[in-house]
């Protein structure tokens, strides 16, 4: 079946725009993460999103960063006023939920702030 | 929270040979999940095999092994007969019982050479 699929896979926007970036998870999986892969470096974690409770924004950076998700569907990180620092690699991962907790990654998309 | 170290950025094994990667992690809770994530150039992360904490016998996958020593916190990844698509950057990752979020370590790139 499809898999975990992001777009743009790249984007290069001007310091100051606002971007949006979608994740579509894998049918029926009630988990979504998104998380910030900078270069050379780990993947740190952004917000999830479990079934219709609240989301776990914790990992938010700042306040330009939100994201939605509607039910167990697709998902969008919006960026406002983005900065230079904000280049990274933006990855999504859905989960089965229901007791299986593997998350499946997509490709990601990177973003380069000029 | 919890954290997770890979002191190893980068390791190197000849081909058919045994590699070990390094991971520590610091936690509080009595309940968590550990992980290794391998990423290849393509920026897919692939799970290879997870560990449930709760469990005394070490996880294996086939040519992956891990050593987990809860006592020390310590989860190192065993590749067994190293093949050159094992090539690629590994992750140790950490989770609590609700899955909710997901840390990860900084990497070890592996090189397997022919």
């Amino acid at each position: 079946g499809a898999g975990v699929s992001q777009s743009p896979s790249n984007k290069v926007t001007e310091k100051g725009k606002d971007v949006e970036l979608r994740c579509d998870p894998i049918s029926g999986h009630t988990a979504l993460y998104w998380y910030r892969q900078r270069l050379g470096q780990g993947l740190e974690f952004l917000i999830y999103f479990q079934g219709n409770s609240a989301p776990d924004k914790s990992g938010l950076p700042s306040d330009r960063f939100s994201a939605e998700r509607t039910g167990e569907s697709v998902s969008t990180l919006t960026i406002q006023r983005t900065q230079q620092e904000d280049s990274a690699v933006y990855l999504c991962a859905s989960s089965p939920g229901q007791g299986r907790h593997e998350q499946y990654f997509g490709p990601g998309t990177r973003l380069t702030v000029t | 929270a919890q954290t997770v170290t890979q002191s190893q950025p980068e390791m190197s094994v000849q081909e058919a040979e045994t590699v070990t990667l390094s991971c520590t992690y610091d936690t509080s809770e009595s309940d968590y999940y550990l992980f290794w994530y391998k990423q290849p150039p393509s920026r897919q992360m692939i799970l290879v095999i997870r560990q449930e904490a709760y469990k005394q016998q070490n996880a294996t996958e086939n040519r992956f092994s891990v050593n987990f020593q809860k006592a020390a916190k310590s989860f190192s990844l065993k590749i067994s007969d190293s093949q050159l698509g094992d090539a690629a950057m590994y992750f140790c990752a950490s989770t609590t019982y609700n899955f909710n979020k997901f840390y990860f370590g900084s990497g070890t790139k592996l090189n397997v050479k022919p």
